[in-house]
């Protein structure tokens, strides 16, 4: 039969703001995180990460913070350049045998010039 | 630099034919897994392996096998290809707690 495509959430901004992506996880016993780029035609590349013994870790324009109580993950790129369009994934780690990664959906940031 | 090749950018199959796709990590990594990809549906795990000759089943194995002979290898295979199993497949390697993508394989079963 027929399949219907389903589509992304996009986050539209200019560029020069600030950029915030969501993320809700599923499972209480993660003990990791890690945010994912993926452009088009490329696989994801990591981004930035934190474990579940922090709230907030910053990088390079980027900060990832957790909410553990609403099991709720959100990254913010500051000064969102052109560059930045792309794809989001987030990413929990459960533990156990090989280190098993659960995404998200992922989001499509698109930055207006 | 951690390199993971996917042996194909593209491939187009047939229903029906059995499709054997290629990962290869150079990093003496234990942990490799494949993904499917498709749109609004994120990166949905298939199989992992950590270890050679270990495999477990991720959240879609029901028409796929893998293959791990050798450590730096993990293949995956479509025993019978069918037009829903047209999707982007994506292989990772894990080394402590980041992992490492290929540049994946779009696919095309017709």
């Amino acid at each position: 039969g027929e399949s219907v495509g389903l589509h992304l959430p996009t986050l539209s901004v200019q560029e020069g703001d600030n950029s915030i992506i969501n993320c809700a996880y599923s499972n209480s016993a993660s003990d990791y995180f890690i945010w994912y780029k993926q452009e088009s035609g490329k696989g994801p590349q990591f981004i930035i990460d934190i474990r579940s013994n922090m709230d907030k870790r910053q990088g390079q324009r980027v900060t990832v913070l957790l909410n553990k109580t609403v099991k709720h993950l959100s990254l913010q790129i500051a000064a969102t350049q052109p560059g930045d369009s792309a794809v989001y994934f987030c990413a929990e780690r459960a533990g156990g045998a090989g280190n098993m990664l659960t995404f998200g959906g992922g989001t499509r940031l698109m930055v207006k010039p | 630099d951690v390199k993971v090749t996917q042996s194909s950018r593209y491939l187009v199959k047939r229903t029906g034919e059995k499709v054997f796709l290629e990962c290869v990590q150079d990093m003496d990594h234990e942990n490799m897994f494949w993904y499917r990809q498709d749109p609004g549906l994120g990166l949905r795990l298939i199989y992992f392996s950590y270890d050679v000759k270990m495999k477990e089943k991720g959240d879609i194995p029901e028409g796929y096998s893998v293959s791990r002979e050798k450590k730096e290898r993990f293949s995956l295979i479509l025993e019978s290809a069918s037009t829903n199993q047209t999707s982007m497949y994506l292989c990772a390697s894990i080394w402590n707690t980041e992992a490492f993508f290929g540049q994946g394989t779009r696919l095309t079963v017709v």
